[in-house]
């Protein structure tokens, strides 16, 4: 059984640019969610959803970061105008339930020049 | 916050110690989990203990969990070369949101 997929593994975008990263959870997992990990440091929760409706978004960091996952299924979280900031590794997981243990992507490392 | 704390940063340590390391938190929990993490991959579950639970264990692995004063702690026994990565500790709500801490990087010479 094939676990949590994310595409592309690696990004490079200039400043400015727009850029969409996806993520395909483990089938028949309910839950999905969106991390950002900086260098050193641990995963900072960004949103999840369950099925297709995004249930807590607190954590994006701006409102140029926008996700979504409207079959319930794939997810893709999109960045819009990125900055350097915005250079970390997206982390994908996902769960059969909420509440249930996470099972993590190998994230896609995001890198903004 | 509800973000877990490890402790210690960073521990170094033959094969065959034990590895401790402790988490701590500052509100109610649904439950407290633990992950690992080697560099550059995801995060892999390791367990899960509920609040109403004080340890639990799997494999080499043990677990304690401690309501009353916030904490947690993971116990390593005989670890090996392996077992180098960084872990995690995640308090979770009963919605299943996570928030991780810094975590501990633990490195096993042979």
């Amino acid at each position: 059984g094939a676990g949590v997929s994310q595409s592309p593994r690696y990004k490079v975008a200039k400043r400015g640019q727009d850029v969409a990263l996806r993520c395909d959870p483990i089938s028949g997992h309910v839950s999905l969610f969106w991390y950002q990990q900086a260098l050193g440091q641990g995963p900072e929760f960004l949103t999840y959803f369950q099925n297709e409706a995004q249930l807590d978004k607190s954590g994006l960091p701006s409102d140029r970061f926008f996700a979504e996952r409207p079959e319930g299924s794939v997810s893709t979280l999109k960045i819009q105008r990125t900055q350097q900031e915005d250079s970390a590794v997206y982390l994908c997981a996902s769960s059969l339930e909420l509440g249930q243990p996470q099972h993590f992507g190998d994230g896609t490392r995001l890198s903004i020049l | 916050s509800q973000q877990g704390e490890e402790d210690p940063q960073a521990l170094s340590i033959q094969e065959g110690e034990n590895a401790t390391m402790n988490c701590s938190y500052k509100t109610s929990i649904n439950n407290l989990q633990w992950y690992r993490q080697n560099s550059g991959r995801g995060l892999v579950h390791l367990i899960l203990i509920r609040s109403n639970e004080r340890e639990k264990h799997s494999g080499r692995l043990r677990v304690t969990l401690d309501t009353s004063k916030k904490s947690s702690s993971l116990l390593i026994t005989a670890s090996r070369a392996a077992d180098t990565a960084s872990y995690f500790c995640a308090p979770g709500d009963s919605w299943g949101k996570l928030q991780f801490g810094a975590g501990t990087q633990v490195v096993v010479t042979p």
